[in-house]
């Protein structure tokens, strides 16, 4: 299978805990994207990477989150000490460079906070 | 009041019967629209791209946007029991996947 690939697809941690979630995109895509869904809502862009250079963030993402891609190809998002609101499935996606390029997301990872 | 507007649903109708699911938005600066079909437990998965307004076919999906009035809307054809899904719309006013702006999504249940 050439498509993206999250792992785990699920996370059961205690609050405080700290998680990583991986990603590893499709090979030819340079561009890398995590995102944060909730139920009932689109997803929420979190951070972006083109090769192995993280080019935009949110200003939502608080300090405990932090994303790597080293040498542009997997990611790795990380979340310190979690919260109950971190509760949510953390979507990644990769797109080649380009006009009107499409982006393929992976299958997601839940995480559930308790 | 959110940028992008989607009815949650959900929305039921009967197999063969075209459906239509709409945005609206209050963004005068978007100009690339998208929508994505999302499965139980899935990633979004992209459908209809449309840079503009104006109207974009594939298959059994229609496209349409009306800038003039800021709504986007997506018609199925032909309606089956595999297009039951989340429908989510989203847009940009450039073209870059990280800023988009989605909407909540709209549950579509396809009846047999």
């Amino acid at each position: 299978d050439t498509g993206v690939s999250q792992d785990p697809r699920h996370k059961i941690t205690k609050r405080g805990q700290n998680v990583t979630f991986r990603c590893d995109p499709i090979s030819e895509h340079n561009r890398l994207y995590w995102y944060r869904q909730t139920l009932g809502q689109g997803p929420e862009f979190l951070t972006y990477f083109q090769n192995e250079a993280q080019l935009e963030k949110s200003r939502l993402l608080s300090d405990r989150f932090s994303a790597e891609r080293p040498k542009g190809s997997f990611s790795t998002l990380e979340i310190q000490r979690t919260e109950q609101g971190d509760s949510a499935m953390y979507l990644c996606a990769s797109s080649q460079r380009g006009v009107g390029t499409e982006a393929f997301f992976g299958q997601g990872t839940r995480l559930t906070v308790v | 009041q959110k940028e992008v507007e989607q009815d949650p649903g959900p929305l039921s109708v009967p197999e063969g019967a075209i459906v239509s699911l709409n945005c609206t938005y209050s963004n005068s600066a978007f100009q690339y629209f998208m929508w994505y079909r999302q499965y139980s437990r899935k990633g979004p998965e992209l459908l209809m791209y449309t840079y503009s307004s104006g109207n974009k076919e594939d298959g059994r999906f229609t496209a349409q946007v009306d800038k003039s009035s800021k709504y986007i809307s997506l018609f199925i054809r032909d309606s089956q029991p595999s297009d039951s899904a989340t429908y989510l719309c989203a847009m940009s006013p450039m073209d870059s996947n990280y800023q988009l702006i989605w909407g909540a999504g709209t549950k579509l249940i396809i009846k047999p």
